[in-house]
């Protein structure tokens, strides 16, 4: 099974830019598209990129992604309070079994 | 609008099999290109990828939990079903459907999600 490698934990003070890492191999985001799910407290996980930077309808564009190679990112500009949540990166690999990053918790200073 | 939800047992037995069904509304799994996935949460812990099945009835699993479960599917009912079998206290979790595409094998609605607690 592919594993993806998130850092565990990232931060930031409101109105910042913050990225979040996700580091996987040429067998997963080396071939295939990258999405990105932010989970509030508590809360079953959102959709917030697909397809590596593609936003669905009512996401701010205060949210990006972007990837090169076998890493994707994860871009949020001017940090909000409500910002703060646990977030995945997500792929599949040569199987299409699906893989998870190991989620960055997300913390607004 | 599409919804979706989990429901079956919230405390089974080691050893036990588990049966989840996500009932779902808002579209059909026989539309070219949709796909149901199930993902578990452990408490405290990350998001981990269980299966997914797909419009064709294709079908995918984490290759670790292979040999445990059971994805089916009925279109009729607007439901699918998990399966797990030999129950361990390592299985509990928070266990999510979700609706997804094939391609880009993204999930873009969930289910609330049920806690499902592995013990004697």
């Amino acid at each position: 099974q592919s594993v993806l490698t998130q850092p565990p934990s990232a931060s930031g003070t409101p109105g910042q830019r913050v990225t979040i890492s996700c580091s996987g191999s040429s067998s997963d985001i080396g071939t295939n598209t990258v999405n990105w799910y932010q989970q509030l407290p508590r809360t079953a996980p959102k959709l917030l990129i697909y397809s590596d930077d593609q936003r669905p309808s009512g996401v701010p564009d205060r949210f990006s992604g972007s990837k090169s190679g076998t890493s994707a990112s994860l871009a949020i500009s001017g940090l909000q309070s409500e910002d703060e949540a646990d977030y995945y990166c997500a792929t599949w690999d040569d199987s299409l079994n699906g893989v998870f990053g190991g989620g960055t918790k997300l913390t607004v200073l | 609008q599409i919804t979706l939800k989990e429901s079956g047992p919230t405390l089974v037995k080691p050893t036990q099999t588990l049966t989840l069904t996500c009932t779902f509304s808002g579209f059909s799994l026989s539309t070219t290109g949709v796909g149901v996935g199930w993902i578990r949460q452990p408490p405290g812990k990350a998001l981990e990828w269980l299966g997914v099945i797909f419009w064709d009835d294709d079908k995918r699993y984490r290759p670790s939990l292979k040999s445990r479960l059971t994805i089916t599917k009925d279109t009729s009912k607007n439901q699918v079903v998990l399966t797990m079998t030999n129950m361990d206290p390592a299985d509990t979790a928070t266990y999510f459907c979700a609706h997804g595409w094939y391609w880009g094998y993204y999930f873009n609605y969930w289910g609330q999600g049920t806690l499902v607690n592995v013990s004697s």
